[in-house]
């Protein structure tokens, strides 16, 4: 079984602060791992993936995110906060074990204050 | 750039009603899902449709759930009588090849209030 575990439901930045939302996974195979983001009354937007290639992955808006095994963990980061990144993000596993279902963490709202 | 839509956008219905939630997904994806997000809880999935048929599904979609491609666009969720706790926002997904690292592209959701 695969479960994601998202570490603080509520994260407050300032703006032109770093952003570390955290996501630790747990999967018996080999993961691939998604960061995606919901406006407010929008749907799920992919932010990242991580699908075993390299395990530093960039994505949209200046994020990225970094894979590491030993750790089990997704964490995404942003060196500069932005007013416009206020909304909740959910990180995201699946693999190759034939499933085709995402298993979501259960989010995390950033809140930035000006 | 092309989405995934659902209509209507917010659903109010009685307990016992049916309801159908409607998705339009891309158009060149094979696979398609539906998702749901109880208020403050995770999202959660509900079922994965390929080739005109159920492929995967979870504990939760028991029978008063079936879905349908009723024709070469649509893809929809019908629940055959509403309980309370089917009040949640649903999602309807799609993605372009069956590989688990192809993307899902959501729809903004149906927001499904049971009353």
């Amino acid at each position: 079984a695969q479960s994601v575990t998202q570490l603080g439901s509520h994260v407050s930045v300032s703006e032109g602060a770093l952003v570390l939302l955290r996501c630790n996974y747990s999967s018996s195979v080999p993961p691939y791992l998604f960061w995606y983001v919901q406006y407010p009354n929008q749907g799920l937007q992919l932010l990242l993936k991580y699908t075993s290639a390299a395990t530093l992955v960039k994505g949209i808006n200046g994020f990225e995110a970094e894979f590491k095994k030993s750790e089990t963990s997704f964490h995404l980061t942003k060196p500069s906060a932005h007013m416009s990144d206020a909304a909740e993000y959910f990180c995201a596993v699946t693999s190759d074990t034939g499933r085709r279902a995402l298993t979501f963490g259960s989010g995390t709202r950033l809140q930035v204050q000006p | 750039e092309p989405e995934v839509t659902q209509t209507p956008s917010h659903q109010v219905t009685q307990m016992g009603q049916e309801v159908i939630l409607r998705c339009v997904p891309i158009s060149n994806h094979l696979y398609f899902y539906w998702y749901r997000q109880i208020l403050g809880q995770k999202v959660e999935f509900l079922v994965s449709f390929y080739n005109n048929e159920i492929s995967e599904k979870s504990e939760i979609f028991d029978d008063q759930f079936s879905v349908e491609r009723p024709d070469g666009s649509n893809f929809t969720l019908k629940i055959r009588s509403t309980k309370l706790e089917d009040s949640a926002m649903y999602f309807c997904a799609s993605s372009r090849n069956r590989e688990p690292f192809y993307e899902q592209y959501f729809g903004p959701g149906t927001r499904l209030t049971v009353t």
